[in-house]
């Protein structure tokens, strides 16, 4: 099976500017989480979506980050405007989701440079 | 609240030396514990995992057992080879609250 699809990989902007991920989940996972990696660091939750209801948003910095599922599927996670201190790896994973083993599924990542 | 402490790295290990690789943990309840391992350029994925107490988690050549009583999953290899250079994440995963937290990640270097 196919596996989570993230793009961009990288970008690069300059503070104040908006950007947008993209994320695509494996083929029926109802769960979908979007992550912040910083370097040396361990994810850290930004949100977390079961179909297209947004479960647990508490760490998402509502103020400048949005994020959307749109029809349970694919999801898209924006920041507007960006500040330096959001260079960082965005992680986006799936999982089964109900009474599942608990295994996440991860993209790739897309790397944010904010100049 | 949840949190995972790893051994600080990096750790740099010859070809064929035993790995130990300590994660300890705090959790209300029962949770599910996991290693994730990052190969360079990849994304994270799950190397092995464990449910509950006493349980072995086992793949590639790695353990780790799920210690209730140290709350501890720590993970090793008996033999490490220069393709397990990456960075382990140790992870725990609380079922009802359907949320994991990790660990800072230990980067691991092999040298032949």
């Amino acid at each position: 099976e196919a596996g989570v699809v993230q793009s961009p990989r990288y970008k690069i902007i300059e503070k104040k500017q908006p950007v947008a991920f993209w994320c695509n989940p494996i083929s029926g996972h109802n769960t979908l989480y979007w992550y912040l990696q910083n370097l040396g660091q361990g994810p850290e939750l930004l949100i977390r979506y079961e179909n297209e209801e947004a479960v647990d948003d508490s760490q998402l910095p509502k103020d400048r980050f949005s994020a959307e599922r749109l029809k349970g599927v694919d999801s898209t996670l924006k920041i507007q405007p960006a500040e330096l201190g959001d260079s960082a790896v965005y992680l986006c994973a799936s999982s089964r989701g109900g009474q599942d083993t608990g295994e996440l599924f991860f993209g790739e990542g897309s790397r944010l440079t904010v100049l | 609240g949840n949190s995972v402490t790893q051994m600080e790295g990096p750790v740099t290990l010859s070809e064929e030396a035993f790995l130990t690789i300590n994660c300890t943990y705090t959790a209300t309840g029962y949770p599910s514990l996991f290693w994730y391992v990052q190969y360079p350029g990849e994304g994270l994925q799950l190397l092995l995992k464990a449910t509950k107490a006493d349980d072995k988690g086992s793949n590639k050549g790695f353990e780790a057992t799920y210690r209730k009583e140290t709350t501890s999953f720590h993970l090793e290899k008996g033999s490490v080879q220069v393709s397990d250079s990456a960075v382990y994440f140790c992870a725990l995963r609380n079922t009802n609250a359907g949320k994991s937290t990790f660990g800072d990640g230990t980067t691991l270097t092999v040298k032949p």
